[in-house]
């Protein structure tokens, strides 16, 4: 069965520091990947997206991600973090059996420190 | 171009009772898919609807029902509430059914049983 692991459940990062949320996925194909930003109160906001080609992925608000299919895995990096991307994120991929629905990780929950 | 937009936001519900929770998919869009993200949690698919029909269900049980009309605006019904359904429900919607898998998400309902 397709799953997505985010193997951090908290991470605290300072102001201006890099930043990179691992996500490990399980899934036979090629998998459609997904990276989503839930600010509190709120709904989710794609950030950034792989379906094929190129690994390196370039998303909103200065994020990227890598395809590693050897490691499974699609991180979620940004070389400098600004105090409003505290959130949560979460990583996820598509339900092969329902069209566009999709498998979500519990998600990492980022602290920015000043 | 109208977002996706849920109501009511907040809800609160007695245990046995029925909830009907609404959406309005972002114009353009054919699907409708809907979650449930427990507190702490990343979403959980429970089900898509496409052009009106169920296109997909999660591993929910019975008493979760939905229904999708013709100007995309869909609903999910839940009976006979558990405490353990208190949750964000969240709605998607995307545009046709295998195409770019993006979807775009609702603020959600957030639901209290009680």
């Amino acid at each position: 069965a397709q799953s997505v692991t985010q193997p951090d459940i908290h991470i605290t990062v300072s102001e201006g520091a890099s930043l990179e949320l691992r996500c490990n996925y399980s899934y036979g194909a090629t998998p459609y990947l997904f990276w989503y930003v839930q600010s509190p109160g709120q709904g989710l906001q794609l950030l950034l997206k792989y379906f094929s080609g190129d690994t390196l992925v370039q998303g909103i608000k200065g994020f990227e991600a890598e395809f590693k299919r050897s490691q499974s895995s699609f991180n979620l990096r940004k070389p400098s973090v600004h105090w409003s991307d505290a959130a949560e994120y979460f990583c996820a991929v598509v339900r092969n059996q329902a069209g566009t629905a999709l498998i979500f990780g519990k998600g990492t929950t980022l602290s920015v420190s000043s | 171009e109208t977002g996706v937009t849920q109501s009511p936001t907040h809800l609160i519900k007695t245990r046995g009772q029925q909830v009907t929770l609404r959406c309005s998919s972002q114009s353009g869009h054919n699907t409708v898919s809907w979650y449930q993200q427990a507190l702490g949690q990343g979403p959980q698919f429970i089900f898509q609807y496409y052009r009106e029909e169920e296109n997909g269900r999660g591993n929910f049980p019975p008493r979760f029902s939905g229904l999708q009309v013709t100007n995309y605006s869909s609903e999910l019904n839940v009976n006979a509430l558990e405490l353990d359904d208190s949750a964000l429900y969240l709605c998607a919607s995307s545009l046709a059914l295998g195409g770019t898998y993006e979807q775009y998400f609702g603020p959600g309902t957030r639901l209290t049983v009680t």
